[in-house]
Formats: C-alpha cells, sequence, structure tokens
C-alpha cells in the first residue's frame, strides 16, 4: 500500500537532548512538510521540502532542523533550542509539487519531554 | 484574529442525524478549501477539496463555500458512530501555505 510512515509513534525526551522524528513516503511526492499540533490549535507548518535537497522554513521552525537527501524522506529533528516541545508531529506530502492541497498525512509521532 | 476560526465543540448528535459543521476565515485571497477527517491519535485524512465557491457532494458529505461570506460548510448526511472524529477545516491561496482550523470534535451516539 501507498503511504507515509512515521516513526517511532510515540517518543519521550529529556531536556538538552536532541531527537529525531523519522517520515517515509512511497507515494512518488515530490512535495513533503512537517507540522505541530497542539491542543486547541490549527495545524502549524514548521518546514516544507519540494524538491530533494531543498528547504524552507515554516511559521514555526525555530528549534528543528531537516534534510531532504532522498524523495522518500524527509526526517525532523527535534533540537534542545525547542523550547516547549512536547506536541503531535505530523508528516505529510502532497500530489501536487506546487500547491499544498490534497496533502497526504502520516498516523504522527507523540513527542514528550521528560 | 486568526486567519480561520472553527468551533472546537464538542458536537454530539444522535445517530442519522444531519450535522454541520462551519468555518469563517478572513483572507479573501483564499481559493482551495479542504475538509479533513482525524481520528483520536492519528493523521489527518482528506474528505473534500472544493476549489473557489459552490458545493461539492460525495456520497453522505457535502461541502459548501461561500465567498462573499467567508464561510465554509460540511454537511453529513445520516451520521453514523463511525462519523465520529474531529474534522478540520483547511484554505489555500494557491501556493506552499495552508491554513487549518483548530478542528471541530463530533460526537455520533448510537
Amino acid at each position: 500500500d501507498g503511504g507515509i510512515t512515521q516513526s517511532p509513534k510515540y517518543l519521550f525526551r529529556k531536556e538538552g537532548q536532541n531527537v529525531t522524528l523519522s517520515c517515509e513516503q512511497n507515494l512518488n511526492h515530490d512535495a513533503m512538510y512537517w507540522y505541530r499540533q497542539d491542543p486547541g490549535q490549527g495545524l502549524r507548518l514548521i518546514y516544507y521540502s519540494q524538491i530533494v535537497n531543498d528547504f524552507q522554513k515554516g511559521d514555526i521552525a525555530e528549534g528543528y532542523s531537516v534534510s531532504r537527501e532522498k524523495k522518500e524522506s524527509f526526517p525532523l529533528t527535534v533540537t534542545s533550542a525547542q523550547k516547549n516541545p512536547t506536541a503531535f508531529y505530523l508528516c505529510a506530502s502532497s500530489l501536487r509539487d506546487s500547491l499544498n492541497t490534497e496533502a497526504f498525512f502520516g498516523q504522527g509521532t507523540r513527542l514528550t519531554v521528560v | 484574529q486568526k486567519e480561520v476560526e472553527q468551533d472546537p465543540g464538542p458536537l454530539s448528535v444522535p445517530e442519522g442525524a444531519i450535522v454541520s459543521l462551519n468555518c469563517t476565515y478572513s483572507n479573501s485571497a483564499f481559493q482551495y478549501f479542504m475538509w479533513y477527517r482525524q481520528y483520536s491519535r492519528k493523521g489527518p485524512e482528506l474528505l473534500m477539496y472544493t476549489y473557489s465557491s459552490g458545493n461539492k457532494e460525495d456520497g453522505r458529505f457535502t461541502a459548501q463555500v461561500d465567498k462573499s461570506s467567508k464561510y465554509i460548510s460540511l454537511f453529513i448526511r445520516d451520521s453514523q458512530p463511525s462519523d465520529s472524529a474531529t474534522y478540520l477545516c483547511a484554505m489555500n491561496t494557491g501556493g506552499f501555505k495552508t491554513i487549518f482550523g483548530a478542528g471541530t470534535r463530533l460526537f455520533v451516539k448510537a
């Protein structure tokens, strides 16, 4: 089945640690996105990538980093600089590389700082 | 003021009821309007996608866009317990940035 796989489903981070969230897709989509979801708020865009080896900051990129070395993969690193990292993180891809409308989402990673 | 406003609910209805979910927005440049359904602890899935104004129907779901009022709606006919989820509206002007509403939680009671 085609889709987006995020791992792990749950992740616990100690204060001061960097952690990396995995996102893999086999939909052959060029564009990929990372969102953060907090209770009572809409999804907020962290980073997006239109093509391999290129990515752009979204609205809340501070404290996060990404890479796009392969079309299928778009990992997100939550660094120790992110002040409030506890959230539900969603990876997505879209069919059209210039228009983020019909997006396909992964099942999410819930990150908790302990 | 948020660009997209959505009542968080929860909205509780009996099985078989017609459900109306709504969003208002402030940016008149939005042209693309989406509704996503999100089950608890899962990623959102696209339900409906509409370009510009008008209605679109897909099975039990109807999406309406009124650009003059900056108001969009999703109607669910013959609601089922399996429709219990959070419904997110989303809008786009024609590029990479999609703005999401906070979501409305819906409970359909058997």
